[in-house]
């Protein structure tokens, strides 16, 4: 079954400096990879997602991800954070090729900014 | 196009009493997914539902059940509550088939407190 780990339960920045969350997953195989956010008192939102094109992702509000097979990772970058951007990240991984579609979660980083 | 949509939005609930919790996914998205969010687990997969089947079901006892009607709508169930029961419950709808690439769009949630 796939895993995935999230380092780090809370991250802190300052607005304006770059934001690093972690991700990393367990598969021989490749799988699809996901970021969602998550906003107090809401549902996930999706962020980005990986599905075996370019390695390197975009996605909204200025965020993006690096696939990187050789490190089993996925991590989610943005150069400038915002206090808006203060919420739970989650990352989230589903097998590629017959494998469970069902997605598995991370445990979720909070990211907080400080102004 | 709505989102996908959750009632009641909040809930409080007394230990041993049941309780229905209903979802309506995004036109189109025949599966529907439920989560159990707790600070202390995370986001754990309960069941999923597509074309009123159930097709996956995540590691919870028999009190955690669910239906889907014909117009993807769907209800979980929780009997004999306790008080480890209390969590955000998030639904997800996708239009997935059985490809792990498809994206989920997450509900508000309903909050359930049991006491």
């Amino acid at each position: 079954a796939q895993s995935v780990t999230q380092l780090g339960s809370h991250v802190s920045v300052s607005e304006g400096a770059l934001v690093l969350l972690r991700c990393n997953y367990s598969s021989s195989v490749p799988p699809y990879l996901f970021w969602y956010v998550q906003y107090p008192n809401q549902g996930l939102q999706l962020l980005l997602k990986y599905t075996s094109a370019a390695t390197l992702v975009k996605g909204i509000n200025g965020f993006e991800a690096e696939f990187k097979k050789s490190e089993t990772s996925f991590h989610l970058t943005k150069p400038s954070a915002h206090m808006s951007d203060a919420a739970e990240y989650f990352c989230a991984v589903s097998d590629q090729g017959g494998g469970s579609y069902i997605p598995t979660f991370g445990r979720g980083t909070s990211l907080i900014v400080h102004p | 196009k709505a989102g996908v949509t959750q009632t009641p939005r909040y809930l409080i609930k007394t230990r041993g009493q049941q309780v229905t919790l209903s979802c309506s996914p995004i036109s189109g998205h025949r599966s529907v997914s439920w989560y159990q969010q707790t600070p202390g687990q995370g986001l754990q997969f309960l069941f999923e539902y597509f074309s009123e089947t159930q097709r996956n079901k995540g590691n919870f006892p028999g009190r955690f059940s669910g239906r889907q009607f014909s117009n993807s709508r769907s209800e979980m169930n929780v009997s004999t509550l306790e008080l480890g029961d209390s969590a955000l419950y998030l639904c997800a709808s996708s239009l997935a088939g059985t490809s792990g690439a498809y994206e989920q769009y997450f509900g508000p949630g309903t909050r359930l407190t049991v006491t």
